[in-house]
């Protein structure tokens, strides 16, 4: 199983709801990573965990909160975002040592 | 901090050859790793190179030069089906998560 899965595919939110971003692996990857993407740009990374602890915070707005509950999962809570917020966010994960990074399908997210 | 330089846009035809230039400034090298991405998918790993010289991988291969922070991604007899986005990247801090270069779109017709 070579699959980092994200869900939900499409959201649509309003800047006063509350959502989360899920991702999952199932490959022992012990580093995992959160990236947004805006069209026609590179995805930008936004979070890193290593071993389920937050070791790399990109000055990323407190809107966006992470949350790693075990070594399979990456949660990305959203609170009160605002409509520039509005891209693809990416999950990512890689063994420590490897080269090859897995990305999710990302998330498609529009902030009305 | 880390900066990576492609171009923005490549076109080419079915059965060419193009290559994919990428500079990169980086405090601490942990390789040059290249990137497809379709429209809507996923970025998929193509190639990494460590050291200096040429990896090949199929129709794909990927050559770095460290003294000259350049590598280039080299694609050939192109299908259709290359037409996409191709980034390079570098890991950041302390070889951690990888920064993407401003990403090349690759436009192939017949």
């Amino acid at each position: 199983d070579t699959e980092v899965t994200q869900t939900p595919k499409h959201l649509v939110m309003g800047m006063t709801n509350k959502k989360s971003l899920k991702c999952e692996q199932h490959m022992g990857h012990r580093a995992m990573y959160w990236y947004k993407q805006k069209a026609k740009k590179p995805p930008e990374l936004m979070f890193v965990y290593s071993y389920e602890k937050l070791s790399i915070n990109e000055s990323v707005p407190s809107r966006f909160s992470p949350e790693c509950p075990n070594s399979s999962l990456l949660n990305l809570h959203l609170h009160a975002l605002q409509p520039e917020d509005s891209a693809l966010y990416l999950c990512a994960s890689r063994n420590h040592g490897d080269t090859e990074a897995f990305f999710g399908q990302g998330t498609r997210l529009t902030v009305v | 901090g880390q900066s990576l330089e492609q171009p923005s846009e490549v076109t080419a035809v079915e059965g060419a050859i193009v290559q994919i230039n990428c500079t990169y400034q980086t405090s601490g090298f942990y390789g040059l790793s290249w990137y497809q991405q379709h429209d809507g998918g996923a970025p998929t790993f193509l190639s990494y190179n460590a050291l200096d010289g040429l990896e090949e991988t199929g129709r794909f291969s990927s050559f770095l030069s460290r003294s000259d922070s350049y590598g280039y991604l080299l694609l050939q007899e192109l299908q259709m089906k290359d037409s996409a986005s191709y980034f390079c990247a570098v890991r950041g801090q302390a070889g951690t998560a990888l920064i993407f270069g401003k990403g090349t779109t690759l436009s192939v017709s017949s």
